[in-house]
């Protein structure tokens, strides 16, 4: 098994520039969730979703996120425009069920300058 | 809001020694606990899960316990190793949703 690959792994780019992230669950795993890790906050859930439909994107701290998920194999999450203190990294999981362990990629680092 | 805390936030120990985590919550109406080990510049790697009806969940040298009357966890590693050096998280799931809330991590340092 692949396990979650998330890409790119680094990403540093400008303030105002569009940055696009990407999320390859494991497959047959029907739920995907976004998360953000800083020194300061922590983990926290950004947006989670079961079978492509998202359930919860409370955690979007605002309209400058959106995610995707055209299908079972692919998400995005993007943010536009960039701003400095969305500087993190960004991690995906997935998991066969609600009841089953989340698997993590190895996360993006993200800085924007 | 649930929220999790876990004490201590750093720990050395000497390799051989047996050593527990601790972990607290909240809100006790939880779905699930997991534990999580997080290596630098890695994500997150599921160590045990325990469901809200379940005590305690034994994986090797790794021995988690759930107490959801008290907010309480706790994991157990037998025998440190220098190899168990990591951040250890707990997070818990709610019951009317499927999303973590993690504590803030302890950090182990297994000192050969």
């Amino acid at each position: 098994d692949a396990g979650v690959i998330q890409s790119p792994r680094h990403e540093v780019t400008e303030m105002g520039q569009e940055v696009t992230l990407r999320c390859k669950p494991i497959s047959g795993h029907d739920y995907l969730f976004w998360y953000r890790q800083t020194m300061m906050r922590g983990l926290e859930l950004l947006i989670y979703f079961n079978n492509n439909v998202p359930i919860d994107d409370s955690g979007m701290p605002e309209d400058r996120f959106s995610a995707k998920m055209p299908n079972a194999s692919f998400s995005t999450l993007k943010i536009q425009p960039s701003e400095p203190r969305d500087s993190a990294v960004y991690f995906c999981a997935s998991s066969f069920a609600r009841n089953q362990p989340q698997h993590f990629g190895d996360g993006t680092r993200l800085s924007i300058l | 809001k649930q929220e999790v805390t876990q004490i201590p936030a750093a720990l050395s120990v000497p390799e051989g020694e047996n050593l527990v985590l601790n972990c607290s919550f909240t809100d006790s109406a939880i779905y699930n606990l997991q534990w999580f080990r997080q290596d630098p510049g890695k994500g997150l790697t599921s160590l045990l899960l325990i469901q809200s009806s379940q005590r305690e969940q034994t994986s090797g040298r790794l021995n988690a316990s759930l107490d959801k009357s008290s907010g309480r966890s706790t994991l157990y590693i037998a025998a440190s190793q220098p190899g168990d050096s990591a951040t250890y998280l707990c997070a818990v799931s709610g019951t009317g949703a499927n999303n973590l809330f993690f504590g803030t991590g302890t950090r182990l340092t297994v000192i050969p």
